[in-house]
């Protein structure tokens, strides 16, 4: 089975631009979790959907990060402005019902440097 | 609030066994589990335990006390593709039954 797919790979933008991330689940995986992940630490969780609904997003700084789930498949992630302290990983997860939130697949991610 | 420990970094030799410590203090405890990422990639699965014991997938296993509040993930036979960074998350009431709060991870390195 495909695993889950992340576009681009790298990005390089400078702060004050915008950005996006896009991710596509393993099939028939209902939820997609967002992380990002600052070098040398965990991943930290973003946003959750479940479908296309969002389960939690107390994580995310709202006032220039948001999300979406078009259809339930694949989702977006954008940042509007960037900000230094953006420059993370992020990562893109799902987990299918059946399994649970214990055991997530995750995408390659996207490296963003922000200068 | 969530607290997770583990130990930074741990070196073993090729060949050997390695233990690598989790523990946590969380409100509502749901269970541990481990992931493991080398450089430059994604992490991957390795265990979960939701209730008290071992727990063994070939060269990896697991082990969780939940009236320790602790944790471990053993590593046997280790190979050089095992130098990677290892993480241990928990799905507690605070993450949320549907997430998982990491660790800032062990970075393992092993030697010939």
């Amino acid at each position: 089975e495909a695993g889950v797919a992340q576009s681009p790979r790298y990005k390089i933008i400078e702060k004050r631009q915008s950005v996006a991330f896009w991710c596509n689940p393993i099939s028939g995986h209902a939820t997609l979790y967002w992380y990002q992940q600052i070098l040398g630490q965990g991943p930290k969780l973003l946003i959750q959907f479940q479908n296309n609904g969002v389960v939690d997003d107390s994580q995310l700084p709202k006032d220039r990060f948001s999300a979406e789930r078009l259809k339930g498949v694949d989702s977006t992630l954008k940042i509007q402005p960037a900000k230094l302290e953006d420059s993370a990983v992020y990562l893109c997860a799902s987990s299918s019902r059946l399994a649970g939130s214990y055991e997530q697949y995750f995408g390659p991610g996207t490296r963003l440097t922000v200068t | 609030g969530q607290s997770l420990e583990q130990p930074s970094e741990v070196t073993a030799v090729e060949g050997a066994i390695v233990q690598i410590n989790c523990t946590y203090q969380t409100s509502g405890f749901y269970g541990l589990s481990w992931y493991q990422q080398h450089d430059g990639g994604a992490p991957t699965f390795l265990s979960y335990n939701g209730l008290d014991g071992l727990e063994e997938t070939g060269r990896f296993s697991s082990f969780l006390s939940r009236s320790d509040s602790y944790g471990y993930l053993l590593l046997q036979e280790l190979q050089m593709k095992d130098s990677a960074s290892y993480f241990c998350a928990v799905r507690d009431q605070e993450a949320g039954a549907n997430n998982l709060f990491f660790g800032t991870g062990t970075r393992l390195t092993v030697i010939p």
